[in-house]
């Protein structure tokens, strides 16, 4: 299966600080990346959609100004999570997709445990 | 009601058992159908993916999509320690890009 890496695997920072996370395709050119936040016990919550060269599609109730996303080419997108609070602290997952490559399902990166102190 | 229900656990079974993991859904238009197996800690790994109703074995995994019943299954036959871990359905309408997940099931599998 493809292979998705995420940088960096765990994050701790200070409140009001701006932390970013990097998610990549390593062997194959991710069109379409997601990201989601999971809870301790809980399901995955998409966050966005991004989809490379253009702008995320935020899920209701993110808020984009709070989790910039940037997908600036076909393999890496970015996620920062500007002015941290305590409250941000999860595990924040990011997914990649290639139709045209036949992989139709999305690949999971590892993940990235941000704690905010 | 959430679009997809699944049991959260936690499961507890003896090496070599079957397991049955299920998931229902409300949303009949559901019709791709996927396994994710996620170790503590790290990202979701992809296990299954059925298009539909029917069966899918993969080794000791079987999937199974009743779409009547809007209901599906996980099996894992003679389970091992390392299948301990959570297990989370999700399903997709058409190519569309949303996936709806399910909770996840935790199992432990007891040497």
């Amino acid at each position: 299966g493809a292979v998705v890496s995420q940088h960096p695997s765990r994050v701790i920072c200070k409140s009001g600080t701006s932390v970013k996370i990097e998610c990549r395709s390593l062997d194959f050119q991710a069109t379409t990346m997601f990201w989601y936040r999971q809870f301790p016990k809980k399901s995955l919550m998409l966050m966005a959609t991004s989809n490379e060269g253009s702008k995320a599609t935020y899920e209701q109730g993110v808020e984009k100004d709070k989790f910039l996303i940037n997908h600036a080419s076909l393999t890496l997108s970015t996620l920062t999570v500007t002015s941290a609070h305590p409250e941000d602290s999860s595990f924040y997952i990011c997914s990649a997709r290639d139709p045209a490559g036949g992989y139709n399902e999305q690949f999971f990166g590892p993940g990235t445990r941000l704690t905010v102190l | 009601q959430k679009e997809v229900e699944q049991d959260p656990g936690p499961l507890s079974v003896p090496e070599g058992a079957i397991v049955s993991l299920n998931c229902t859904y409300s949303n009949s238009a559901f019709q791709y159908f996927m396994w994710y197996r996620q170790y503590s800690r790290k990202g979701p790994e992809l296990l299954m993916y059925t298009y539909s109703s029917g069966n899918k074995e993969d080794g000791r995994f079987t999937a199974q999509v009743d779409k009547s019943s809007k209901y599906i299954s996980l099996f894992i036959r003679d389970s091992q320690p390392s299948d301990s871990a959570t297990y989370l359905c999700a399903m997709r309408v058409g190519t569309g890009n949303q996936f709806y997940f399910g909770t996840g099931t935790s199992l432990t599998v007891i040497p």
